[in-house]
């Protein structure tokens, strides 16, 4: 299994500023995930982080936006630019230990709100 | 595209009795996995329970318990001996077994109350 520490767990920000959150897994994986979950909704793929290469962003999500670092095996940040009220979401961070590992292991996520 | 669909957006049992939440998917591919996710309000995401496609035999963990239909397209979770520490927000998952990608599509969930 895998132990996944995200932080910060809660802000609340400035519109127009950017806020990095940060993603550590206990242990080297392959895969990392970020993922945004609005009120009461469903999680919404942003981007795969990719180890040694840009991110991998899903429709819809640009890099301007929301740029994603992934320096290692064991960490990411992705970072919420020139915020709004509509980014106001929990963001998660998800990781696999390998391809052929089905399971996902997820940080406890970080409550963004903008005001 | 895959998609996943969960049509109960609430549900509520007593404890101590059975319920079952819906999960419907789209997709056509062969090779998949399935899974059940529980997040509770401390927002962090638990794996309940996942069946790998080419499996015809039910996944259980111990409450837990799948009814897999897959010509059907169909992924019900069933929890039984209901306690209170089952309320939380259940989401429905899929992931393409590919290999390409692990990403995960979910399902709008399910919030499911349990009463004492």
């Amino acid at each position: 299994s895998a132990v996944i520490s995200q932080k910060p767990s809660r802000d609340i920000c400035q519109r127009g500023t950017s806020l990095t959150i940060q993603c550590q897994v206990d242990s080297q994986v392959t895969m990392m995930f970020w993922y945004r979950q609005q009120p009461g909704q469903s999680l919404t793929l942003i981007a795969t982080a990719n180890q040694g290469s840009e991110a991998t962003y899903e429709s819809g999500f640009v890099i301007d936006k929301f740029p994603i670092s992934r320096p290692n095996l064991t960490f990411s940040t992705l970072t919420v630019s020139n915020m709004s009220p509509e980014d106001s979401s929990i963001y998660l961070c998800s990781a696999h230990l390998s391809t052929q590992n089905t399971e996902a292991f997820f940080g406890q996520g970080t409550r963004l709100t903008v005001v | 595209a895959q998609t996943v669909t969960q049509s109960q957006p609430e549900m509520s049992v007593q404890e101590a009795e059975t319920v079952t939440l819906s999960c419907t998917y789209d997709t056509s591919e062969s090779d998949y996995y399935l899974f059940w996710y529980k997040q509770p309000p401390s927002r962090q995401m638990i794996l309940v329970i996942r069946q790998e496609a080419y499996k015809q035999q039910n996944a259980t963990e111990n409450r837990f318990s799948v009814n897999f239909q897959k010509a059907a397209k169909s992924f019900s979770l069933k929890i039984s001996d209901s306690q209170l520490g089952d309320a939380a927000m259940y989401f429905c998952a899929y992931r393409s077994g590919g290999g390409a990608t692990n990403k995960l599509i979910f399902g709008t969930g399910t919030l499911l109350a349990v009463q004492p």
